[in-house]
C-alpha cells in the first residue's frame, strides 16, 4: 500500500530534550515536506526537500532541522523543543512533474507533540 | 500575494441535506485548486482538484466542487450529506512546483 509513515504518533516531552520525528514514504517520491497544524492557522510548511541532500526552509522553520540522506526518509529534528512547538505535525510527499503546480500530496497520519 | 480563505470555521448540516463548504482564493494567473479532508486521527486525504476545463469537478465520496473565476471561489459541495462526512476540510492552492497554500480549514458537522 502506498503510504507515508510517521513515528511516533504521540509524544510528550519536556523543554530542551532533543527529539526526532521520523517520516518514510514508499512511493519513490522526490518531494517531501513537513507541516505543522494549529487551530485557526491551517497547515504551515516547516521544511521541504526536492530530492536527496536538497532541503529548504518553508514558512516556519525556526527551531527545526531536517535531513534527507535517503529518498524515502525525511526526519524532523527538534534540537531544543519549546512549549510553542506543541502542535500536530504532518509529513507529506509528492511525485510527478514538479513544474506543473498541480501536484497532489500524500500525507502521513500525523504526530501530536506536546512540549511541557 | 497568493492566498486561500475559508470564511467559515464550522458548517452544520442535517443528514440528507445538501452541504457547501466555501473557499475563496487570490492569485494572479490561473489557479490550481484542491480540496483535502482530514478525518479524526488521520492525515489529510486528497478529494479533488481543479486544473483547467470544466468548472464542475467531481471527486471522491460523492463530493464535487465548483470553480467560479469571476467570484474567485472554489466551493465544495455534496447533494446529500452523510454523518460519516463529518470531518475537517481544507481548501488549498498550488503555488508553483509542489508548494501548496492551505486554508485554515472548515469543520463540518453532519447531524443525524
Amino acid at each position: 500500500e502506498a503510504q507515508v509513515t510517521q513515528n511516533p504518533r504521540y509524544l510528550i516531552t519536556v523543554t530542551g530534550k532533543k527529539l526526532t520525528v521520523t517520516c518514510s514514504q514508499n512511493m519513490n517520491h522526490e518531494y517531501m515536506s513537513w507541516y505543522r497544524q494549529d487551530p485557526g492557522l491551517g497547515l504551515r510548511q516547516i521544511y521541504y526537500s526536492m530530492n536527496v541532500e536538497v532541503t529548504d526552509k518553508g514558512d516556519v522553520p525556526e527551531g527545526y532541522k531536517v535531513s534527507r540522506k535517503e529518498k524515502r526518509n525525511f526526519p524532523l529534528i527538534l534540537e531544543s523543543p519549546s512549549p510553542n512547538q506543541t502542535s500536530l505535525y504532518f509529513c507529506a510527499s509528492g511525485g510527478g512533474r514538479s513544474s506543473s503546480g498541480a501536484n497532489v500530496l500524500t500525507f502521513g497520519a500525523g504526530s501530536r507533540l506536546t512540549v511541557l | 500575494a497568493q492566498s486561500v480563505a475559508q470564511p467559515e470555521d464550522q458548517v452544520n448540516v442535517a443528514e440528507g441535506n445538501p452541504l457547501t463548504v466555501k473557499c475563496t482564493y487570490s492569485v494572479s494567473g490561473n489557479p490550481y485548486l484542491f480540496w483535502y479532508v482530514q478525518y479524526p486521527n488521520r492525515g489529510l486525504q486528497f478529494l479533488l482538484k481543479y486544473i483547467t476545463g470544466d468548472n464542475l469537478v467531481k471527486g471522491s465520496y460523492g463530493f464535487e466542487a465548483e470553480f467560479n473565476k469571476s467570484q474567485t471561489s472554489f466551493h465544495l459541495k455534496k447533494p446529500s450529506a452523510l454523518v460519516s462526512d463529518s470531518a475537517l476540510y481544507f481548501c488549498a492552492m498550488g503555488a508553483g512546483g509542489f508548494k501548496t497554500i492551505f486554508g485554515a480549514g472548515t469543520r463540518l458537522f453532519v447531524k443525524a
